[in-house]
C-alpha cells in the first residue's frame, strides 16, 4: 500500500524552464509534507516543507503547492539550473510533527539540460 | 558538528551473516530513524526511536533489530542477511521545534548480500 505517490519518474526540463513534480497523498492524518534533493551517493537533503494550514510556500526558486481538498501537493522549481539535476522525493507524516518517521514517494530523477 | 555519521560506508555479506550497521548523531536530537533505499522505491521505514529506550517498528522491520541505549547511538542489526537486503540503509535523526520537523540523514552505508 503506497500511501505516497509521485510523478513523474523522471523529467527533462531545459535550463531556465519550469520543473513540476506532483503527489498525492492518501491519509489524512498526515500534517507535515517536506519535499527532499538526494544527489548520487549522497542522503537526502531537505529542501522546502509545508504544513496544511497553508496553500503555498515559497523559497527562493522552490515553491511548494498544497491542495488539501484534493490530498495533492507539487514542487515547482522555477528558473532550473543545471546544478538542480538530482533525485526529488516528496514525502509525508503525520503524529504532528513525524516523530514516527517519513513515508516517502518513489521519487523524480530530475535532468536539467544545458 | 559532524552531524549523522554512518559505518560502514559500504559492506558485503553472505547470506546468513549478521551484522550491526552503526549510526551516531551529535545535535542531540530526540528522534532517529532507519530507513532502506531501493531503486524505483524511495525510502522506506525500518525502525524509529523517539527517545533513548524507546523504539518502534516502521513499513519494513522484518529481519532487522534496534536498540536505543543512548541518545546519540542508533544501531541497526541484520539478524541473518538476506540478498532482498541488499540495499541502502540510511539512519536520520530529527528534532520538532515550533512545529517545524526536520530530518537530518547521513550519508548511507551500501550493503550487498551475496
Amino acid at each position: 500500500q503506497q500511501q505516497v505517490k509521485q510523478s513523474p519518474q523522471s523529467l527533462i526540463v531545459q535550463k531556465g524552464g519550469i520543473s513540476i513534480i506532483n503527489c498525492a497523498y492518501e491519509n489524512t492524518a498526515f500534517d507535515y509534507f517536506p519535499w527532499y534533493q538526494q544527489f548520487p551517493g549522497k542522503g537526502p537533503a531537505l529542501l522546502i516543507a509545508i504544513r496544511p494550514d497553508v496553500s503555498e510556500k515559497k523559497e527562493g526558486r522552490f515553491t511548494i503547492s498544497f491542495n488539501k481538498s484534493a490530498k495533492q501537493f507539487s514542487l515547482h522549481i522555477m528558473d532550473s539550473q543545471p546544478g538542480d539535476s538530482a533525485t526529488y522525493f516528496c514525502a509525508a507524516s503525520s503524529a504532528g510533527g513525524g516523530a514516527d518517521g517519513l513515508t516517502f514517494g518513489k521519487g523524480t530523477h530530475l535532468i536539467i539540460q544545458p | 558538528n559532524a552531524g549523522v555519521t554512518q559505518t560502514p560506508k559500504f559492506q558485503v555479506l553472505k547470506t546468513g551473516q549478521s551484522m550491526t550497521l552503526q549510526c551516531a548523531q551529535d545535535m542531540n536530537h530526540e528522534y532517529m530513524s532507519w530507513y532502506r533505499q531501493d531503486p524505483g522505491m524511495g525510502l522506506r521505514l525500518i525502525h524509529y526511536s523517539v527517545g533513548a529506550g524507546i523504539t518502534d517498528q516502521g513499513e519494513v522491520p522484518n529481519g532487522y533489530n534496534v536498540s536505543r541505549s543512548t541518545t546519540e547511538d542508533f544501531p541497526l542489526r541484520l539478524l541473518s542477511a538476506a540478498p532482498s537486503q541488499t540495499s541502502v540503509y540510511f539512519c536520520a535523526s530529527s528534532y520538532v521545534l515550533a512545529g517545524t520537523y526536520e530530518q537530518y540523514f547521513g550519508p548511507g552505508t551500501r550493503l550487498t548480500v551475496t
